[in-house]
């Protein structure tokens, strides 16, 4: 079966620690997406990437860095500079941005704390 | 500012109860809004898209329809496994994509 798979499903970041998460889709999209889930709000855009070795920030990359070497993969590093990183984080794909608006397809995401 | 707000923040129903769920929105230009259904721990899972008003959209009990302003979700006949967050998203024009998420409904089905 398609879909996107994220892992590990949670993660623990000691201080002064960077950290991946790791995201794979085998739906032949060109678009990926990373976004971050708080308590009581919407979800909000860290990064996406339209096609292989291109990306642009979004509204909250401060602290964060990814790669998209491959057209599957879309890393993304939490950086000891995010001083808040304890969140759910959320991958999505779709066949590509603007245009048509086809719509996002989510994995189950990681959730990252400190210890 | 592009905005998108969800109303209730969160809903208990008895089962077989009918209601409906509000995403409204302010933004620049609509190129369509998406309706989400979240399980605890998990990723959004895709229902609808609506592209303009007075679209409507079905799925066994649920129904989706967008007007200028608003879009509803109507749950009818509910049932426990209905139970989740329910998310919205707009796509307006003018960008590459990104799409604005409300901060959900969560739905409580009791039998």
């Amino acid at each position: 079966d398609g879909g996107i798979t994220q892992s590990p499903k949670y993660l623990f970041r000691k201080e002064g620690q960077n950290v991946t998460l790791s995201c794979e889709q085998n739906l032949n999209h060109d678009a990926m997406y990373w976004y971050r889930q708080d308590p009581g709000q919407g979800l909000r855009l860290i990064y996406y990437s339209q096609i292989v070795n291109d990306f642009q920030k979004g509204d909250i990359a401060e602290g964060y860095s990814v790669s998209r070497e491959k057209k599957e993969s879309f890393p993304l590093t939490v950086t000891s500079a995010q001083k808040n990183p304890t969140a759910f984080y959320l991958c999505a794909s779709s066949i590509r941005t603007g245009g048509d608006s086809q719509p996002q397809h989510f994995g189950d995401g990681t959730r990252l704390s400190i210890l | 500012e592009d905005q998108v707000t969800q109303s209730p923040e969160a809903l208990r129903l008895q089962e077989g109860e009918s209601s409906s769920l509000n995403c409204s929105y302010t933004v620049s230009g609509l190129r369509g809004l998406f309706w989400y259904r979240q399980d605890p721990g998990k990723g959004p899972e895709f229902l609808f898209t609506l592209y303009s008003a007075g679209e409507e959209k079905e799925k066994e009990r649920l129904k989706a329809t967008l007007t200028k302003k608003e879009s509803f979700l109507h749950i009818t006949a509910p049932k426990p496994e209905d139970s989740a967050t329910y998310l919205c998203a707009v796509l307006t024009s003018g960008n590459t994509g990104k799409l604005i998420f409300g901060q959900g409904t969560t739905l409580q089905v009791k039998p």
